[in-house]
This record gives C-alpha cells, sequence and structure tokens, in this order.
C-alpha cells in the first residue's frame, strides 16, 4: 500500500518552456502532498506543500508564480514549472502522506521526475 | 533556521556494522525519520523515532534523544545493496526537514 506515482519519470526541455509533472497516490487518499527539488549530490528541498482544494504553501525563496501547484483532487497533484530555464533543470520529487491513525508523520515519495532545460 | 547535520560521507565493509550520527536544530519537533536513497531513486522509508530511544527494523535500528538534539541509524550485517545515501528527516508543523545526507560506500 501507499505508492505514489510520477509522471513523467524524465523530461528534456527548452528554455523558455512550461511543463507539467503528475504525482497520484494510488491506493490512498492524500489530504497534503509535498514537493521537493534535488539537486545533484544535494539533499531534498521542500518547495511547497499542497492541500487538497485550498492554495499551496510554499517555502521561502520558492517562486509561487514560476512553480505552480495544483491539488485539484484527493489522488492528484500537480506542478508546473513555467517558462523554465536550465538553472530549473533538477530531480523533482513528491510525496504524500497518509491520513491514516499514528502515520501522519510518515510521507511516502514517488519515484520522482528529472528534468532537464536545454 | 532549521538545520540537520549528517557526515558527508561513511565506508565500511560487507558484514560490519555502521552508525550515521544526526544532529539536529529544528523548531516544532515531533520526530525524526531515516529514507535510503540510491542513486537515481526516490527516497524510501526506514524508520522513524517520536519517542526516546531504540527502534529496531531488521537489520536497520534508529535512535533519538531528544534531550541532545541527536538521532543515529545503526545498520548491521552490511550487504553491497546498503550502498546508497542515507537522510535523517525532522517532522515538524506537517512537513519534513532533510538532513545533509550521508553517502554510504559498502565495498567487498
Amino acid at each position: 500500500g501507499a505508492v505514489v506515482s510520477q509522471h513523467p519519470s524524465r523530461v528534456i526541455c527548452k528554455s523558455g518552456t512550461s511543463v507539467k509533472i503528475e504525482c497520484r497516490s494510488l491506493d490512498f487518499q492524500a489530504t497534503t502532498m509535498f514537493w521537493y527539488r534535488q539537486f545533484p549530490k544535494q539533499s531534498l528541498m521542500l518547495m511547497a506543500t499542497s492541500n487538497e482544494g485550498s492554495k499551496a504553501t510554499y517555502e521561502q525563496g520558492v517562486e509561487k508564480d514560476k512553480f505552480l501547484i495544483n491539488h485539484a483532487s484527493l489522488t492528484l497533484s500537480t506542478l508546473t514549472v513555467t517558462s523554465a530555464h536550465p538553472e530549473d533543470s533538477s530531480f523533482y520529487i513528491c510525496s504524500a502522506s497518509a491520513p491514516l491513525a499514528g502515520d501522519s508523520d510518515t510521507q511516502y515519495f514517488g519515484p520522482g521526475t528529472r528534468l532537464t532545460v536545454l | 533556521g532549521q538545520s540537520l547535520e549528517q557526515p558527508s560521507e561513511v565506508t565500511a565493509v560487507e558484514g560490519a556494522i555502521v552508525q550515521i550520527n544526526c544532529t539536529y536544530q529544528t523548531s516544532g519537533f515531533y520526530g525524526l525519520s531515516w529514507y535510503q536513497q540510491h542513486d537515481g531513486g526516490a527516497p524510501t522509508f526506514l524508520s522513524y523515532n517520536a519517542l526516546d530511544g531504540l527502534e529496531e527494523t531488521g537489520r536497520f535500528s534508529s535512535f533519538l534523544s531528544r534531550s541532545d538534539s541527536y538521532g543515529y541509524l545503526l545498520l548491521q550485517e552490511l550487504q553491497m545493496k546498503d550502498s546508497a545515501s542515507y537522510f535523517c528527516a525532522a517532522s515538524g508543523f506537517q512537513k519534513l526537514v532533510f538532513g545533509t545526507g550521508t553517502r554510504l560506500l559498502v565495498s567487498p
């Protein structure tokens, strides 16, 4: 149980274009999803927390107009990187918390999306 | 600010025991989790400590001391497949803050 998928797994785009990444919880309903970014050989950095039906909460330094997050249902959150530039190239990972009793602190991670902006 | 410090790299041989330490400074601390990440993959959950003490899960054990703001992950009977990056993560206010990460290299 508690499987999270991401699509696409890998994407290459030209500078200036927008890219949408989907995150789905496959076998549970996730009221909260999280988006992380990870540069090579570095740690995961939380970008934003996404709650179903409400606006995402962005971490300090993350541009909300550049990284658009939509959490329209209990099983789907999307991250759109708008006007992507080479410095946005990174590994983007989503996670979801399973709203089970005593398990709200465990996050289940998707397989990640590697974005390369040319 | 919030920070979790870990050693950058640890090396060990197969069959050995290794301890990866994590010292943290966070606000709203609820507990400490440990995740394993192989190159190119997503983090996978290993363990979680909400209370002080040792939690054992197979070959892996995790320890937490809230008074010392310190925890560690203990890996026993190391196998080659344990070569990966390991991250501690502090949970609080419904989000995780990840540590700097430790790269474990297991050699034959």
